[in-house]
Order: C-alpha cells, then sequence, then structure tokens
C-alpha cells in the first residue's frame, strides 16, 4: 500500500501566519509522530499520537504549535503566528504498533519557509 | 538527558572503499539502537536496528553492533558504492514509563561516494 504522506510538501508563509501541515499516516498504524529538523540537524521530536490520544507533546516548542488526530487516522500539525525560526522540515511517521523498537515509516516532510 | 553523538561529515570515499561512522550516546538503562538513511529527494528509511547489548543490525551490506561497554553503534560496510551516497543518522529510542518510541537522533553524517 501507499506509504506516508504528507502535504503541502513547500510552504512559505509571511511572519504572523498560521499554517496547517497534513500527515495522511499508512492505514491501520496505531503510532503517529510529528518531528522538526532543522537544516544540517536530525529531526527532533514534536509530540506523539497512540490512535486519537496524544499521550506526549513534551516537544512542542511553544504554544503556538498544536496537533491533533481527532479519528486516530489523519493528522494536523498547526502553527499559529509563525516566526522566522519555525523554517524547518516537519517530518511525520507512522508505526503499526507502539513503543520501542517498532519501525517507523517517514513522509517526505513539509518544507516550511517563513519569511 | 538522552543524546546521541555522530561523527561529522561530510565524509568522502572512493567506489569500494571500507566505511565506518561512529556513533555514541547518551542513555538511561538499554535503549534501542537505529541507523535510518536519507538518500537524495527521499524521505528517511530504517537501515538497521539492535535491540540489545552485543547484537547485530545487518542490511544492504551494512552493519553495526550494539556495544553497551562503550556506548557506542558505528555503522560499517565493507565495499561502498556510489548509490550509497546519502545522509546517515544514528539514533535511539529511550526507555521510560511512557516507552511512546519517540527518537532521538544524531545530526547526521553526509557520506559522498566518487566512482
Amino acid at each position: 500500500g501507499a506509504g506516508v504522506s504528507q502535504s503541502p510538501r513547500y510552504k512559505v508563509a509571511k511572519r504572523g501566519q498560521d499554517v496547517a501541515l497534513r500527515c495522511d499516516p499508512i492505514s491501520g498504524h496505531v503510532s503517529l509522530f510529528w518531528y522538526q529538523q532543522a537544516l544540517g540537524q536530525g529531526p527532533e521530536f514534536l509530540t506523539y499520537f497512540q490512535n486519537e490520544a496524544q499521550l506526549d507533546k513534551s516537544g512542542l516548542p511553544s504554544d503556538r504549535f498544536f496537533a491533533e488526530r481527532p479519528e486516530g487516522s489523519v493528522s494536523t500539525l498547526k502553527i499559529q503566528r509563525t516566526q522566522q525560526e519555525d523554517s524547518a522540515v516537519y517530518l511525520c511517521a507512522s508505526s503499526f504498533g507502539q513503543g520501542s523498537p517498532e519501525t517507523q515509516y517517514f513522509g517526505p516532510g513539509t518544507r516550511l519557509l517563513v519569511l | 538527558g538522552d543524546s546521541v553523538t555522530q561523527m561529522e561529515g561530510p565524509v568522502t570515499l572512493s567506489e569500494e572503499a571500507f566505511l565506518t561512522i561512529n556513533c555514541t550516546y547518551t542513555a538511561t538503562g538499554y535503549p534501542s539502537l537505529f541507523w535510518y538513511v536519507q538518500y537524495p529527494g527521499e524521505g528517511l528509511q530504517l537501515l538497521l536496528k539492535a535491540t540489545k547489548a552485543d547484537d547485530k543490525g545487518s542490511n544492504k551490506g551494512f552493519e553495526a553492533t550494539y556495544r553497551k561497554e562503550t556506548t557506542s553503534f558505528h555503522l560499517e560496510k565493507g565495499s561502498v558504492q556510489v548509490s550509497d551516497s546519502a545522509v546517515y543518522f544514528c539514533a535511539l529510542t529511550p526507555l521510560g514509563s511512557s516507552n511512546t518510541g519517540k527518537l532521538i537522533f544524531g545530526q547526521g553524517t553526509t557520506l559522498q561516494v566518487k566512482p
């Protein structure tokens, strides 16, 4: 079947705008993760869902970041009042089960540029 | 907190050369360890993993051994090909009461293989 998909692939926003990034995980995958990858760095964990429950949001950098997965499938990461430091690639990953050492399958990412 | 440190790149090798990319970690207990690879224009994908001390993960000619005594998980390949050119990320999943499986990544090492 299809892998993890993300949209849009590229997003340019003016500082102060709100943006919404979408993730479609692999069908049937229980776990969903969001990561933020700055240029030249490794991805950094933002938040984790088990089905529709957000069990870990310890990596969200501020209260401007909000994520949801209302029906336990598609997830949306929303960033309010974007700042230049939010410019990064946002990666979504899903896994069939939960916990370690489940393999995570990554989407292609959304590249966000805040001007 | 838990962390991963990789050797800095870029690493440039000739085809058929021996490859080592160093990775060390700091973590509580015995985390699971992973190598992910990002080929040009593609998303992150799992290369190999090891879940306990002295385990050896292997795939596509790449190997890495979980060394508890040196807290290391170095990636090796006996003979690299041009198609191995990519960015390689070492990662771990920390243990804990939540055990969500979230990944903590190193900063990545770029490998360029020349014909």
